[in-house]
């Protein structure tokens, strides 16, 4: 079966300090990988995206995310947290092909808190 | 350049009664998808409609629909509402519905409680 893992419910981190969301995925061939922040009560806000080429990946407010194909995963980073990066985070995938489209593959979430 | 618009933001229905959210997608975006998302099953693919057909459906059953207009807005149905129908419901636009250039942008979503 195709599936998105997210191995951690929770990350814990001081503002200032890295932070890493983890991400591997069991998808056959060759799937776009992205990476969505949702706050309460809201929609997801998209962070960045892998289709192909680098392997890190720079996105929105300061998060890049590195692709590793031979171990499947697709992990978060951010060289320094900040209180407001306190959210809920998600993984995705999406098979190519005609049957696939539209159609994402999501991780159950990872809570990011970053505490003062 | 406006965003996804989601109507209504909540929603309160009772058990065996339908109901019909909208999604206006953000202007030229063909592709609609809608997601449902609860504590226990996360984030679930419903369907996604691209040039008012529907290209791609999820695991639900027939209790939900949807549709998509000539100007690219969809909506979903759903009839006969159970408690467990009681979710936030996404939708996401794109392009092509591939993802690839420009991603998928969300919407806010619709908060619908069933009592």
């Amino acid at each position: 079966a195709q599936s998105v893992a997210q191995p951690e419910d929770q990350v814990n981190v001081a503002e200032g300090n890295p932070l890493t969301v983890k991400c591997t995925y069991s998808v056959s061939g060759n799937p776009y990988l992205f990476w969505y922040v949702q706050y309460p009560n809201r929609g997801l806000q998209f962070l960045l995206k892998y289709i192909t080429g680098d392997n890190l990946v720079k996105g929105s407010y300061g998060f890049e995310a590195e692709f590793n194909k031979s171990q499947t995963s697709f992990h978060l980073k951010k060289p320094s947290a900040l209180v407001s990066d306190s959210a809920l985070y998600f993984c995705a995938v999406r098979r190519l092909g005609s049957g696939n489209t539209g159609k994402l593959i999501f991780g159950q979430g990872t809570t990011l808190q970053v505490k003062p | 350049k406006a965003g996804v618009t989601q109507t209504p933001r909540y929603l309160i229905k009772t058990r065996g009664q339908q109901v019909t959210l909208s999604c206006s997608p953000i202007s030229g975006h063909r592709s609609v998808s809608w997601y449902q998302q609860t504590p226990g099953q996360g984030l679930q693919f419903l369907f996604e409609y691209f040039s008012e057909t529907q290209r791609n459906k999820g695991n639900f059953p027939g209790r939900f629909s949807g549709r998509q207009f000539s100007n690219s807005r969809s909506e979903m149905n759903v009839s006969t509402l159970e408690l467990g129908d009681s979710a936030l419901y996404l939708c996401a636009s794109s392009p092509d519905g591939t993802g690839g250039n420009y991603g998928y942008t969300f919407g806010s979503g619709t908060r619908l409680t069933i009592v």
